[in-house]
């Protein structure tokens, strides 16, 4: 099946500095991906979607300075939480539209998840 | 505009006993509904997913579902819960045909109880 491999599953930064999030279709191509954010207990919150060769659309209140994402290929995305502050410590989770089926059905296949601290 | 509802964010059940959780979607078009499970720092598994095939869904680790358009419902059902069930459940809705984004519920929290 579909597989997202995200990395990496944790890390912890200091405040002011930058963190990548990467993830990875490993046996298909992925044209567009999805980036969520989850706080404790809560749901995913959509963060943006990003398509493969074009900028990436951002949900109403994510600040696209902070969060870039890059979908250079198709077979990779990536977040990157630039100036982290403790604030943005969260779970963050990417997602990939997987085509499947006589139906042309797209499902979504997820990454493990990627654990900010920031200190 | 798309939305799903899950009714009670907590539910504990017995080990053994009928698990049921409940989701309501709301959509101006035909949806496509999932389940998905989150263990702890982990992401999401898909458990069964409705495309307007069978009204009734079998997925994985036991887990069912039934679409019913009359009540805008998609109530996640499990007849013996088990230790290992005891996780998070997320609902979600997306659009037929157009690979629209996922629009998740608020997610439910399942206890199993010895």
């Amino acid at each position: 099946g579909a597989v997202v491999s995200q990395h990496p599953s944790w890390v912890i930064c200091k405040s002011g500095t930058s963190v990548k999030i990467e993830c990875r279709s490993l046996d298909f191509q992925a044209t567009t991906m999805f980036w969520y954010r989850q706080f404790p207990k809560q749901s995913l919150m959509l963060m943006a979607t990003s398509n493969e060769g074009s900028k990436a659309t951002y949900e109403q209140g994510v600040e696209k300075d902070k969060f870039l994402i890059n979908h250079a290929s198709l077979t990779l995305s990536t977040l990157t939480v630039t100036s982290a502050h403790p604030e943005d410590s969260s779970f963050y989770i990417c997602s990939a539209r997987v085509r499947q089926g006589l139906e042309n059905y797209e499902g979504y296949t997820f990454g493990s998840g990627t654990r900010l601290t920031v200190v | 505009a798309q939305s799903v509802t899950q009714l009670g964010s907590h539910v504990s059940v017995s080990e053994g006993a009928l698990v049921l959780l409940r989701c309501n979607y709301s959509s101006s078009v035909p949806p496509y509904l999932f389940w998905y499970v989150q263990y702890p720092n982990q992401g999401l598994q898909l458990l069964l997913k409705y495309t307007s095939a069978a009204t009734l869904v079998k997925g994985i680790n036991g887990f069912e579902a039934e679409f019913k358009k009359s009540e805008t419902s998609f109530h996640l059902t499990k007849p013996s819960a088990h230790m290992s069930d005891a996780a998070e459940y997320f609902c979600a809705v997306s659009h037929r045909g157009g690979g629209n984004k996922l629009t998740f519920g608020t997610g439910t929290q399942l206890k199993v109880e010895l």
